[in-house]
């Protein structure tokens, strides 16, 4: 079974500061990862996805994240945060026998001026 | 070019009354997935349909909920005779393919259910 866990619901920084959101995950065969965004009442928009080629991935409107397979995470980063960062990001896993995400809870990012 | 679109996209029901929400994958597209999110949690799968095929409804209810895609015409999650619990936001996504992967899934903008 797979699953992902996303330790902090809420993270708030400052504009300009460094954006750090945990993802880690469990998996019994190679995963794909993903990382979503959603805005208040909207959809989930890919940032986006690890799926066994580079261990770094660079997505939209800046953000990154770096599968480790030692520490079975992938993290999120921003190295500096705008206003309009300000959502809920869900991390995923999935693999090439299943045929759904499974999501971990989200956490809510607040940026301040 | 059209992205995965739902309808309604705000939907409130009577307790017992029952609900039809649509989607319409985008173009080319022939794998639907509908996923429920409860306030302030994540989103669980509920079923994966191919055309006029329920491949995975693990995720399911096993009473009130149906999910269809015919061969015409959008996919429909149907949720008979609600209740409060059922109050959610429902998204759906489409691909191309299987292999999420290679393809991922492209969501919708949900449709928001609320139960009075």
């Amino acid at each position: 079974a797979q699953s992902v866990t996303q330790l902090g619901s809420h993270v708030s920084v400052s504009e300009g500061a460094l954006v750090l959101l945990r993802c880690n995950y469990s998996s019994s065969v190679p995963p794909y990862l993903f990382w979503y965004v959603q805005y208040p009442n909207q959809g989930l928009q890919l940032l986006l996805k690890y799926t066994s080629a580079a261990t770094l991935v660079k997505g939209i409107n800046g953000f990154e994240a770096e599968f480790k397979k030692s520490e079975t995470s992938f993290h999120l980063t921003k190295p500096s945060a705008h206003m309009s960062d300000a959502a809920e990001y869900f991390c995923a896993v999935t693999s090439y026998n299943t045929d759904k995400l499974i999501f971990g809870t989200g956490t809510r990012l607040q940026v301040f001026p | 070019n059209a992205g995965v679109m739902q309808n309604p996209r705000h939907l409130v029901r009577r307790r017992g009354q029952e609900a039809r929400l649509r989607c319409s994958p985008m173009k080319g597209h022939s794998h639907v997935y509908w996923y429920r999110q409860l306030p302030e949690e994540g989103l669980k799968f509920m079923v994966y349909l191919q055309k006029e095929n329920i491949i995975d409804e693990s995720g399911m209810p096993k009473e009130r909920f149906s999910a269809e895609f015919p061969k015409e015409g959008p996919s429909i999650l149907r949720i008979q005779q609600v209740v409060r619990g059922d109050s959610a936001a429902y998204f759906c996504a489409s691909s191309p393919e299987k292999d999420l992967g290679v393809y991922g899934y492209t969501f919708g903008s949900g449709t928001r259910l609320t139960v009075v």
